[in-house]
């Protein structure tokens, strides 16, 4: 059964921390590993990965997989307040219909 | 450009009491799907559509249906709602050009079944 998993599901931090999230996932003829931020309302897109090794960068975040060991991570340096929300990773196959997301890590940046 | 729309944003309903949930997309996107969100549970998958004409269940299928007539709509119809369908429902759509596989979100449906 196809499944992700993430941790820590919840973390808090102040200001200017930096932060590590993590995700491993099983899926079946797996494609890309995709992260989204929620806040208050839809998931919003921030990366996909596809390639083993490569960093993806935004800003003040950044994150990389690791198709061997079947795991990705996302990096947060810097942490703001606006910053807090919940982190979802979602991996998908190669016909791009099986997105399984896994629980989610629900970062809350203090100041 | 108003990307996938979802109707109603709130609802409550009443044990055994049916409705539909509304979603449209404009971005021409082939698969379009449905989401559940619990608490601690992720987003799990209802059912989902790879073209119009064509549906299949996903992880949580059980209480709902879904019809793919056109492109643009994939609405998700609750046929005799329990308290255990009180959640929160996206929707999304996704397209395969490119190699691109993003889905897009729509806002999201509250519901409650009392």
């Amino acid at each position: 059964e196809d499944k992700v998993v993430q941790s820590p599901l919840s973390l808090v931090v102040h200001e200017g921390d930096t932060v590590t999230l993590n995700c491993s996932y099983e899926v079946t003829n797996f494609r890309s590993l995709l992260w989204y931020k929620q806040e208050k309302k839809a998931p919003t897109f921030l990366f996909m990965l596809t390639s083993s090794g490569i960093e993806k960068k935004s800003g003040r975040l950044s994150s990389i997989l690791d198709k061997k060991e079947l795991f990705s991570i996302l990096n947060i340096t810097a942490t703001q307040t606006g910053d807090s929300a919940i982190y979802l990773c979602a991996g998908t196959d190669n016909y791009g219909q099986n997105f399984v997301f896994g629980p989610g890590t629900r970062l809350s940046v203090l100041p | 450009n108003a990307g996938v729309t979802q109707t109603p944003k709130f609802q409550v309903l009443k044990t055994g009491q049916s409705m539909t949930l509304q979603c449209a997309q404009d971005m021409n996107h082939e698969y379009m799907s449905w989401y559940r969100q619990d608490p601690g549970m992720g987003l799990r998958l209802i059912h989902y559509s790879v073209g119009a004409g064509i549906t299949d269940q996903g992880e949580v299928p059980n209480g709902y249906n879904v019809s793919r007539s056109t492109t643009e709509d994939f609405p998700l119809r609750l046929l005799s709602a329990a308290p255990s369908q009180t959640s929160v429902y996206f929707c999304a759509s996704s397209d395969r050009v490119d190699g691109k596989n993003i889905q897009y979100f729509g806002a999201g449906t509250r519901l409650s079944v009392l």
